[in-house]
């Protein structure tokens, strides 16, 4: 099992639904991050968490630390939001400063 | 402009042939670290960098090595190159730690035939 899992693997929304896309870990964490995969490849990093909830424009990402799970909510989804969505831990109590990722979320929204 | 700077963006290259992919930053960030992105596996880490002259290494650091002579610089090494190393790396820095936003290169995509 990884210690990163995120569902669902692939979502097609019609523009304007709410989306979530859920990540779950199965270690202790210092910190979560979500990240946005363009097209053409490119890595934007758009929240980190260590707690409670963010927001930035239409985007929400939230986290449970006690049930380990955090959710990106995406309002009023539009077709540039497009994108593949990246869940990553920082594991507390290892040594260093490694990050583990999720297999990431497809996500296509059609106009 | 702030930014982490990846060359070469493409490379097709022959087994065993010694390459290097440079990264650089201009943040003046302390972290920063190497991972590879493969279908079904996602990104992996390969090394990182806490600061200058300390390295530690990732998930999958075989087949690699890395340097960090000074804080805007982290190359990362390929001595003998093999097919199973065929991917799209990217670089990422931040400002101390992996707890940190991570600012990504725009990646390398490195064929190895």
């Amino acid at each position: 099992k990884n210690e990163v899992e995120q569902s669902p693997q692939n979502l097609t929304a019609q523009e304007g639904e709410f989306i979530t896309i859920n990540c779950s870990y199965s270690v202790g964490i210092s910190a979560l991050h979500w990240l946005q995969q363009h097209p053409g490849g490119g890595i934007v990093s758009l929240f980190m968490l260590s707690s409670g909830k963010k927001k930035h424009g239409r985007l929400i990402a939230t986290i449970n630390i006690q049930e380990k799970h955090s959710s990106l909510h995406i309002t009023a989804s539009h077709p540039r939001d497009s994108a593949v969505y990246i869940c990553a831990v920082r594991s507390m109590g290892t040594s260093g400063s490694r990050l583990t990722f999720g297999e990431g979320t497809q996500l296509t929204v059609n106009p | 402009e702030a930014q982490v700077t990846q060359n070469p963006r493409y490379l097709i290259t022959v087994t065993g042939k010694k390459l290097t992919v440079t990264c650089s930053q201009n943040m003046n960030h302390e972290y920063m670290s190497w991972y590879r992105q493969d279908p079904g596996l996602g990104l992996r880490q390969i090394y990182y960098s806490m600061n200058v002259e300390v390295t530690d290494k990732g998930d999958v650091p075989e087949g690699y090595k890395v340097s960090r002579k000074e804080k805007r610089n982290f190359p990362l090494i390929l001595e003998s190159p093999s097919p199973n190393q065929t991917s799209l790396y990217f670089c990422a820095s931040s400002s101390r730690t992996a707890d940190q936003p991570q600012h990504f290169g725009d990646g390398t995509r490195l064929s190895i035939l």
